[in-house]
């Protein structure tokens, strides 16, 4: 069965930083891989994803994920930690045989200290 | 913001009761997902619909229904509401049912059983 972790409940990183934050996957065949963020009392925001090819992913305000086959990780990072960066994130992998299904991590909170 | 909405943003009903929840799916998307997100989890995938059939289930019991319109909304109905009901309801759009599709996610609706 496909799944998702998230090993850190809370990541803790000081503005101007690098951040990352972990994300280890197991699938039976290619892994869709997504990440999402979650502002109190909203939605969720895609971030980025990965499909096929480079392994280092774009997303949106910054954000990068590198996908590492080897040691099944996602892993979300950016350069430069801004405050309002401060929000829960989400791994997610997609159901390879329930294809509608997206299977979430159980979420890791960013806090941004100034 | 993704376009996708959702209605109400709260409600709050007594256990045994039934309530319906509503989505509108971003234009050009024919596909919704709904998810029940409980008090510190990831969302939990409920079932898609793909041009109004349904596309594939989660494990949620058979009270958890659904419906697609042929404008693309959607409802999701829960009958007969347990305490353990109480959580935050997202719907997603996509431009399809597939594997690679980017679901984008609607504000939520938060259900609270009493």
């Amino acid at each position: 069965a496909q799944s998702v972790a998230q090993p850190e409940d809370q990541v803790n990183v000081a503005e101007g930083n690098p951040l990352t934050v972990k994300c280890t996957y197991s699938v039976s065949g290619n892994p869709y891989l997504f990440w999402y963020v979650q502002y109190p009392n909203r939605g969720l925001q895609f971030l980025l994803k990965y499909i096929t090819g480079d392994n280092l992913v774009k997303g949106s305000y910054g954000f990068e994920a590198e996908f590492n086959k080897s040691q099944t990780s996602f892993h979300l990072k950016k350069p430069s930690a801004l405050v309002s960066d401060s929000a829960l994130y989400f791994c997610a992998v997609r159901d390879v045989g329930n294809t509608g299904k997206l299977i979430f991590g159980q979420g890791t909170t960013l806090q941004v200290k100034p | 913001e993704t376009g996708v909405t959702q209605s109400p943003t709260h409600l709050i009903k007594t256990r045994g009761q039934q309530v319906t929840l509503r989505c509108s799916s971003q234009s050009g998307h024919n596909t919704v997902s709904w998810y029940q997100q409980a008090l510190g989890q990831g969302p939990q995938f409920i079932f898609q619909y793909y041009r109004e059939e349904e596309n594939g289930r989660g494990n949620f019991p058979p009270r958890f229904s659904g419906l697609q319109f042929p404008n693309y909304s959607s409802e999701l109905n829960v009958n007969a509401l347990e305490l353990d009901d109480s959580a935050l309801y997202l719907c997603a759009s996509s431009p399809s049912g597939g594997a690679l599709e980017t679901q984008y996610f609607g504000p939520g609706t938060r259900l609270l059983v009493l």
